[in-house]
Order: structure tokens, then C-alpha cells, then sequence
């Protein structure tokens, strides 16, 4: 079952980029990106999904290493609403891991 | 078009007593996953399930848990004889069937359960 590893908590300033780093070495070939995040006392909410080409979406941008073993989510201005804790997952056929498993995630505090 | 509706928002037992938890999906969608989340903790997956069939359900406790996902009307995850160490927020997802082993899922705002 692909896991993924992230940093606890980071902060950031607002109005400034974000980048908060994924690490997924066991990564399979079939396996999505996905990341979400989780505002406080709400669900979670998808913000955006690759499998290897980087994809820019309303919300962020999603890079993706040459090898697939980690991603980065970019928050290009960070703002006091996107203070949450985001989650970074695998999904795929294989494996069982089709069912999305959420670890603990980054909580990311913006200052303002 | 609304987004997962999930209800009661907030609900408070009496251990011993049972708890009925509602979740519709999306428009269209056929793919539920219900989601427990203790206070500080993350999402700990429980069951997958699509109309009339639980598909996965690895996640759930052996005993006192029940959920099912009717061919009409909402899914429903059943919590009998509740004890205080099932107060927690409970989060269904939905997602179409196409995609549905890869693509996003849509997360209602979760039941709050609080056991006494």
C-alpha cells in the first residue's frame, strides 16, 4: 500500500508562495497524485490531482519530480483562508490502494 | 447542484444508545466512503461502498458498526450501543462511478458525534 510522507506543520506569510513538499518513494506507475486539504471544523476539499505531468489548476499548481518519488503543491499567494491542513495521497488500481488513505498531512499557518 | 449532504451535522448520545448517521451523495455519483476523524487525529478510512453493495469495508470495527448504501435514498452508517470512544466527526465522500478508482472524491461537512 503506497504511503506518503509530509511535513507537520509550515508556515508561511500571506500574499506569498507556498510550497508544501510530498514525498512518495513506493509510488506505483498507475498511482495518482492527489492532495486535499482540510479547512478547520470543515470536510476535506480536493484541490487538484496529476499522475506525471505538472497541472495548474484555479486553486494551485501541482509539480511533479522526473521519477515520480515526490510531488510539491504551490500555493502562488498564500491567503489567511487557505490556513488548513493538506493532505497529500496516492490512488490507484493496484494494489488495494484505490481506497484513499490519509495520513496526518501538513498543517500550513499563514501569517498575515 | 448540491454537494454531499450529510446529516445530522451534530448529534449527541447516551452511551448504550444507538446512533444513525445519513449521507447523499452527489447528484449522479454511486461511490460512498465513510471517513472517522478523532479530535487532533487525521481521516481514518472505514467502508467503500456503491448502490446495494459494500465493496471494502476493512476500515470498519468488528462489532457495533453497520453501513449500507440502498438502492434508493441515503447511505447510512449505523453505530449500536455507542461508547465515548466513538465521539468523533464522521466524513462521507462521493464519486462517480466513472473514475471512481482515481479520480477526486467530494467530502460533505461531516456529523458530529459526541457520546455522553
Amino acid at each position: 500500500d503506497a504511503k506518503t510522507t509530509q511535513p507537520n506543520s509550515m508556515e508561511s506569510n500571506e500574499e506569498e508562495p507556498v510550497h508544501l513538499p510530498c514525498n512518495h518513494s513506493t509510488i506505483s506507475g498507475t498511482d495518482y497524485i492527489h492532495w486535499y486539504r482540510q479547512l478547520p471544523s470543515q470536510g476535506p476539499e480536493y484541490v487538484i490531482h496529476g499522475l506525471t505531468s505538472n497541472v495548474n489548476n484555479r486553486m494551485a499548481s501541482l509539480a511533479i519530480a522526473e521519477d515520480r518519488k515526490s510531488s510539491t503543491l504551490i500555493l502562488h499567494r498564500a491567503t489567511l483562508r487557505d490556513a488548513a491542513v493538506y493532505y497529500c495521497i496516492l490512488r490507484g488500481p493496484s494494489g488495494g490502494s484505490y481506497i484513499p488513505t490519509f495520513g496526518r498531512g501538513t498543517s500550513l499557518i499563514v501569517h498575515p | 447542484n448540491a454537494g454531499v449532504m450529510q446529516n445530522p451535522r451534530h448529534l449527541v448520545r447516551r452511551r448504550g444508545q444507538e446512533a444513525r448517521l445519513r449521507c447523499s451523495p452527489m447528484k449522479g455519483h454511486s461511490h460512498v466512503y465513510w471517513y472517522r476523524q478523532l479530535p487532533e487525529e487525521g481521516l481514518k478510512f472505514m467502508v467503500y461502498l456503491q448502490k446495494e453493495n459494500i465493496i471494502d469495508e476493512s476500515g470498519m470495527p468488528k462489532e457495533r458498526f453497520s453501513a449500507e448504501f440502498p438502492k434508493e435514498g441515503p447511505s447510512i452508517l449505523r453505530i449500536q450501543q455507542v461508547v465515548r470512544g466513538d465521539s468523533a466527526a464522521y466524513f462521507c465522500a462521493s464519486s462517480p462511478a466513472q473514475g471512481s478508482l482515481t479520480g477526486e472524491l467530494f467530502f460533505g461537512e461531516g456529523s458530529r458525534l459526541t457520546v455522553l
